[in-house]
């Protein structure tokens, strides 16, 4: 099956930049995603990026894609202890149905160190 | 706007029990999908509803199942409960099946005693 494929931990001093990175294997991807989880709370939508895209900027969050090799990362910039969380990469695939789903990566523990 | 709805927070239960979980989408959103999330597997994907049609299913047993409401409210029934059935689910609200944006509920912990 298809499968997401991200780093566990990333510890970061506040006021630097965090780069949380992921990798795919699904070539049929229409989007690719970044969800944000903290504790005991759902999933939050951070941003998204068409498959034809290269690179997404939103206020201090850079998603850049490298089609080819089927890498995705997750730039924040001046990270804030606020920004702790679990983060999930994700790709939007076409199933066998037909239909479409989400695939999500283990997810990827930010620590931010006051 | 009201976001997603789900219905209970929190729920416990007895192996061999049935349950029944509720998710309410965002207003005019018509896709549903669920999705179950535990520490040793992650979020795996189980069905997704539109226009009351189960459209996908993913990779789980029969004792788990769905439907959709004529007004996009969807319910999950998980019956003989397993211990390893205890979990987050989750549920994610589209305006479309093949919309860009899935917006989550803050999810149902499912503890199977």
């Amino acid at each position: 099956g298809e499968d997401v494929e991200q780093s566990l931990f990333l510890s970061v001093r506040e006021g630097d930049s965090s780069v949380i990175n992921c990798t795919y294997t699904d070539s049929s991807s229409t989007y690719l995603y970044w969800y944000k989880q903290e504790p005991g709370a759902g999933l939050q939508l951070l941003t998204y990026i068409f498959s034809n895209m290269d690179m997404k900027q939103d206020q201090r969050l850079t998603v850049l894609l490298n089609k080819k090799d089927k890498h995705l990362s997750l730039r924040i910039a001046d990270t804030q202890t606020g920004d702790s969380a679990i983060y999930f990469c994700a790709e939007k695939g076409i199933s066998g149905a037909g239909s479409y789903q989400l695939t999500f990566g283990k997810g990827t523990k930010l620590s931010v160190i006051p | 706007k009201a976001g997603v709805t789900q219905t209970p927070r929190y729920l416990i239960k007895t192996r061999g029990q049935q349950v029944t979980l509720s998710c309410s989408p965002i207003s005019g959103h018509r896709s549903v999908s669920w999705y179950q999330q535990t520490p040793g597997q992650g979020l795996q994907f189980l069905f997704e509803y539109f226009s009351e049609t189960q459209r996908n299913k993913g990779n789980f047993p029969g004792r788990f199942s769905g439907r959709q409401f004529s007004n996009s409210r969807s319910e999950m029934n998980v019956s003989t409960l397993e211990l390893g059935d205890s979990a987050l689910y989750l549920c994610a609200s589209s305006l479309e099946v093949a919309t860009t944006e899935a917006f989550f509920g803050q999810g149902t912990r499912l503890t199977v005693v």
